[in-house]
Order: structure tokens, then sequence, then C-alpha cells
């Protein structure tokens, strides 16, 4: 079984100041680790995904993600917080390939805040 | 390119009507869609895997008979809620999948029930 764990439903960053975004998961298999942001009302953006191979990843708009196995996190970063970066993120883990057809477990979800 | 559009975004309805909604891959072809419900201020739950040319795989505690789908192309999936109730009013979600590490996610479709 697969989990998903968002710390934090609301951070609150000032303009410029680091944005950090905490996601910690469960995998009883190797796991595909993606962060989703998403604006009021609208579907779900795909910011970055790491399947396998470098754990440093780099997404749109700034963000990044590192996947830590030993610490079974996924935590997303980003060094300037804009005021367009307010919005919910989400983490998902998928069981990857050749497990459960690619269905996506979704956090809690996590509202960023930017202050100006 | 990868765009995902649902049809309609917003939708009103009386209890007892169904209501279809529509999610299509604009510009890439998708065996597997998937569908989303999420309620305000919630994460999405994944309510069914909806493959081409075979019948929907839903999750546990989701209606089969309520929620019909219907996945007719490789770029079309149909979602339609059946004699709807208030209870069913949410925000409903797709995504489809042109590989296996990737799903693109549509705008979404506000269903509300009177």
């Amino acid at each position: 079984a697969q989990s998903v764990t968002q710390l934090g439903s609301h951070v609150s960053v000032s303009e410029g100041a680091l944005v950090l975004l905490r996601c910690n998961y469960s995998s009883s298999v190797p796991p595909y680790l993606f962060w989703y942001v998403q604006y009021p009302n609208q579907g779900l953006q795909l910011l970055l995904k790491y399947t396998t191979g470098a754990t440093l990843v780099k997404g749109i708009n700034g963000f990044e993600a590192e996947f830590k196995k030993s610490e079974t996190s996924f935590h997303l970063t980003k060094p300037s917080a804009h005021m367009s970066d307010a919005a919910e993120y989400f983490c998902a883990v998928g069981a990857g390939r050749g497990n459960q057809g690619g269905k996506l477990i979704f956090g809690q979800g996590t509202e960023l805040s930017v202050k100006p | 390119g990868a765009v995902v559009s649902q049809h309609p975004s917003r939708v009103i309805c009386k209890s007892g009507t169904s209501v279809k909604i529509e999610c299509r891959s604009l510009d890439f072809q998708a065996t597997t869609m998937f569908w989303y419900r999420q309620f305000p201020k919630q994460s999405l739950m994944l309510m069914a895997t909806s493959n081409e040319g075979s019948k929907a795989t839903y999750e546990q505690g989701v209606e089969k008979d309520k929620f019909l789908i219907n996945h007719a192309s490789l770029t079309l999936s149909t979602l339609t809620v059946t004699s709807a109730h208030p209870e069913d009013s949410s925000f409903y979600i797709c995504s489809a999948r042109p590989s296996y590490d990737t799903q693109y996610f549509g705008p979404g479709t506000r269903l509300t029930v009177l």
C-alpha cells in the first residue's frame, strides 16, 4: 500500500523568502513521486516528478525537490517566493511501472500563502 | 502540448437528473484516463480508472451504477452521474495518461445539484 503525508496544511512565507513544503511517503515498491500545483477552481499542473535517476529534480517556475529514500521524503523547495506562487500544492506517489496501472495517491495538500 | 479539456466547466442540475461530463485529451492519445473527486479544501480522491475499450475499474466505495464511465476512444472519456443528489455536488477532475509516469489533468467540472 502507498500513502502520502504532507506536513502542514498551510504555509505562509514572505515574498522573496525560501519556500519549503514537506512531503513524506510510504511505498512497498520503488515510488514515482510528483508535485502538482492547483490554483482556485482549476485542475492540477505538474510541477515536477521523480521516477528514476538523479534524486534532485528541477521543475517549472523555479521549484525543485529532492528524493531521499532513507528519509522517505520528497520535499519541495523554491529559493525565493513570488506572489504568483500562492496556491494549493499536492504531493503524490505512484506505484511505478508494473504496479496498479499508474494510479496516483495524493497527500492532503498544502496551501501556500505569500505575503508582500 | 499535453492539454486535457473538460466539458462543461460548471453545471447546475435538479435532484434526480443525470449529468454527463466529458474529458478529452486534445493533442495526445491516452489509453488510460482517471476520474477524481475533490471536496472543498480537500485532496483529490480517485474514483475510477478508465481504460479505452474495456470496463472502468472503480475504487472501493464508489458506486459504479451511479458513476457511469465510458472510454469511447483514445481521446475521450465520459463520466455520467446518474440520478444526482445534493451529496453528489463536488468538483470532478479527470486526468489522461500518455505514458506510464505522466498524467495531465483537466481543468475540472463544478457540479451543483439542487
